[in-house]
């Protein structure tokens, strides 16, 4: 089966400037999350979608990060106006509901300057 | 919120040596999940225990969960080059919670031949 899909590979920008992350769960899996893992510390978890409903939230600085999750499928993550804390890997991650471990992407390596 | 921290942040070894990793978690779990994330690469998902006191052997790997469902041991047999990386535990505290993973930050793994 394809794995999960996430583009672009590596993204630099300027602070205050905007960026889009997008993923593309294994088909048939209904819950996708968002990770951020900071350079030397583990993923954190910053939305957790089922289907195209929010379930978790709580960690997402909601003044400047967004995510949508249309359909059900496809995701997209942005970070509006970026800071030069953003600088981490985005990891987007796909599950069946009540199945064994995530399968994650290869992340998007963010660079804030 | 859970806390689940990791023990030793490095490990150096020589190939031929065991190695060991002990995680914690501030709150019972319904589920622990070990991961392990070469350098440069995203977290691969290598097993999930669910039981208190159960233990699982994947060849050389052992895995432990603790008694109060609290702690958790990954134990290698015989280190090989092959077995770089960082290795995660993460803890699902269940309930409404269910499939929402909190990570450690990891015990970075160093293999000299």
């Amino acid at each position: 089966e394809a794995g999960v899909a996430q583009s672009p590979r590596y993204k630099i920008i300027e602070k205050r400037q905007s960026v889009a992350f997008w993923c593309n769960p294994i088909s048939g899996h209904a819950t996708l999350y968002w990770y951020q893992q900071i350079l030397g510390q583990g993923p954190k978890l910053l939305i957790q979608f089922q289907n195209n409903g929010v379930v978790d939230d709580s960690q997402l600085p909601k003044d400047r990060f967004s995510a949508e999750r249309l359909k059900g499928v496809d995701s997209t993550l942005k970070i509006q106006p970026a800071k030069l804390e953003d600088s981490a890997v985005y990891l987007c991650a796909s599950s069946l509901l009540g199945a064994l471990g995530y399968t994650f992407g290869s992340g998007t390596r963010l660079t804030v300057v | 919120g859970q806390q689940v921290m990791q023990i030793p942040q490095y490990q150096h070894v020589q190939e031929g040596e065991d190695f060991t990793t002990y995680c914690n978690s501030s709150t019972t779990l319904s589920n622990i999940q070990w991961y392990k994330q070469r350098p440069g690469g995203h977290p691969v998902f290598l097993i999930q225990l669910v039981k208190s006191g159960e233990v699982k052997k994947q060849k050389r790997l052992t895995f432990q969960f603790g008694e109060a469902k609290k702690n958790s041991s990954l134990h290698i047999t015989a280190t090989q080059t092959t077995d770089v990386g960082t290795y995660f535990c993460a803890g699902d505290a269940g309930g409404t919670s269910y499939g929402k993973l909190t990570f450690g930050q990891g015990t970075i793994l160093t293999v000299h031949p």
